[in-house]
């Protein structure tokens, strides 16, 4: 693996489901995000973890929660998926967080529709 | 909070010079990122500005002036493979980053 995976490509999701998007990276950062993507909206936050162990709201945190039990991986869990949730998540991840010039690497998204 | 002003949409020609603008206000400044988008890709970085002026890098430049909260982002020699979205991002004091709606440049022939 080189970078950050996200895994599924894509999925159709039934209201009221539950669902877990899964967010991988190997290259030992600390800081990883989750964003959702709608038209005419940009890139919103979900939720950032600034270290493992750690976890922070963002812009749209309602419906979702995430955890950090190691430094590679982030899911991302829809406890109840409504039709308002169907969009491009995508994961993100930089090296410290806290550092002004760092940049964000991209994973190359979940597009997700919930009926 | 941020409020993130960029244009929707920008048409230019192959060749052409093509500058997108983005205004800000903000609580704090941190920095401001310009990130490339082709359709159904993720962003990837183009520039940092922390400090007023310009940042060249190859065909792209990104100027800012933080005392007019106002960015721009230049593509010279425009190529075809230049047709994306442009994300304009801006990192507040707690170093999270918002990002504006975007501007999709479309490059004709």
């Amino acid at each position: 693996i080189a970078g950050i995976t996200q895994a599924p490509t894509s999925q159709i999701l039934a209201a009221g489901r539950r669902m877990t998007l899964r967010c991988t990276q190997d290259m030992r950062h600390n800081a990883m995000y989750w964003y959702r993507q709608d038209l005419g909206l940009g890139l919103r936050l979900i939720h950032y973890s600034n270290t493992a162990g750690t976890t922070g709201k963002g812009e749209v945190p309602d419906g979702y929660s995430v955890s950090r039990a190691n430094t590679d991986d982030f899911p991302l869990t829809l406890a109840s998926a409504v039709p308002s949730q169907t969009s491009v998540y995508f994961c993100a991840s930089s090296p410290d967080g806290t550092s002004g010039q760092e940049t964000q690497y991209f994973g190359p998204g979940t597009r997700l529709l919930v009926l | 909070g941020q409020n993130i002003d960029q244009p929707t949409e920008m048409t230019a020609t192959e060749g052409a010079i093509v500058q997108i603008n983005c205004t800000y206000q903000t609580s704090g400044f941190n920095g401001l990122f310009w990130y490339q988008q082709h359709a159904g890709e993720a962003p990837t970085f183009l520039s940092y500005n922390v400090l007023d002026g310009l940042e060249e890098k190859g065909r792209f430049s990104s100027f800012l002036s933080r005392s007019k909260g106002y960015s721009y982002l230049l593509l010279k020699e425009l190529q075809m493979k230049d047709s994306a979205s442009y994300l304009c991002a801006v990192r507040e004091g707690d170093y999270k980053l918002s990002f504006g709606a975007g501007t999709t440049v479309t490059v004709r022939a």
